[in-house]
């Protein structure tokens, strides 16, 4: 597709469930991010994926979050056992590459977990 | 030394007037710096970036102002309008690699027609 796609574009889970997000970057980007936004907040980092390199981790919240990318394409946030404060939307980013700035983002993912 | 600082945190601007919204970063190694609008329900989309070596960069209503020796940069929406009313992030990046973004905290922007 011409742009990043994430799916499902709404996701509503009972506590203590697994939920999985998915993200579709746009053909040929090799850089991957995952942000979560909160109501009315900013951009929180979640993970990075850079071509074949080992993922950036360091913004994952707790051990309850993962994530994967599968033939440096397609992407799945996992959120493990979810909480109440794991509400919020999940955005996906694609980039070109190295030396490319803009990512570009997706329409996110809103996540409610009751 | 990786928090890009961004105010105010909300703004009204009547319909015509001028929106300015200002973003403060620390390390001096951040190369690239992007604006992004973000209207509700959708992700964020580039609207205009500068990069240090210029000090104002224009695109049709919407200008980038930057004071490297401040570590300042600002967005100027020029004749607001009610379209324009959304949310705006500021971020800073530096090619280590690849841009891996610091986001500013938002500024929810709204224009009264």
């Amino acid at each position: 597709g011409a742009g990043v796609s994430q799916s499902p574009s709404n996701k509503v889970t009972e506590k203590g469930k697994d939920v999985e997000l998915r993200c579709d970057p746009i053909s040929g980007h090799t850089a991957l991010y995952w942000y979560r936004q909160s109501l009315g907040q900013g951009l929180e980092f979640l993970i990075y994926f850079q071509g074949n390199s080992a993922p950036d981790k360091s913004g994952l919240p707790s051990d309850r979050f993962s994530a994967e990318r599968t033939g440096g394409s397609v992407s799945t946030l996992t959120i493990q056992r979810t909480q109440q404060e794991d509400s919020a939307v999940y955005l996906c980013a694609s980039q070109a590459g190295a030396g490319q700035e803009t990512q570009y983002f997706g329409p996110g993912t809103r996540l409610l977990v009751l | 030394q990786q928090q890009v600082k961004q105010s105010p945190q909300s703004l009204i601007v009547q319909k015509g007037g001028i929106s300015i919204i200002n973003c403060a970063y620390e390390n001096t190694a951040f190369d690239y710096f992007p604006w992004y609008q973000q209207f509700p329900g959708k992700g964020p989309a580039l609207l205009i970036a500068i990069r240090p070596d210029v000090s104002e960069k224009k695109e049709g209503r919407f200008t980038i102002s930057f004071n490297k020796s401040a570590k300042q940069f600002s967005l100027h929406i020029m004749d607001s309008q009610p379209g324009d009313s959304a949310t705006y992030f500021c971020a800073a990046s530096m090619n280590s690699g690849t841009y891996k973004y610091i986001f500013g905290t938002g500024t929810r922007l709204k224009v009264l027609a």
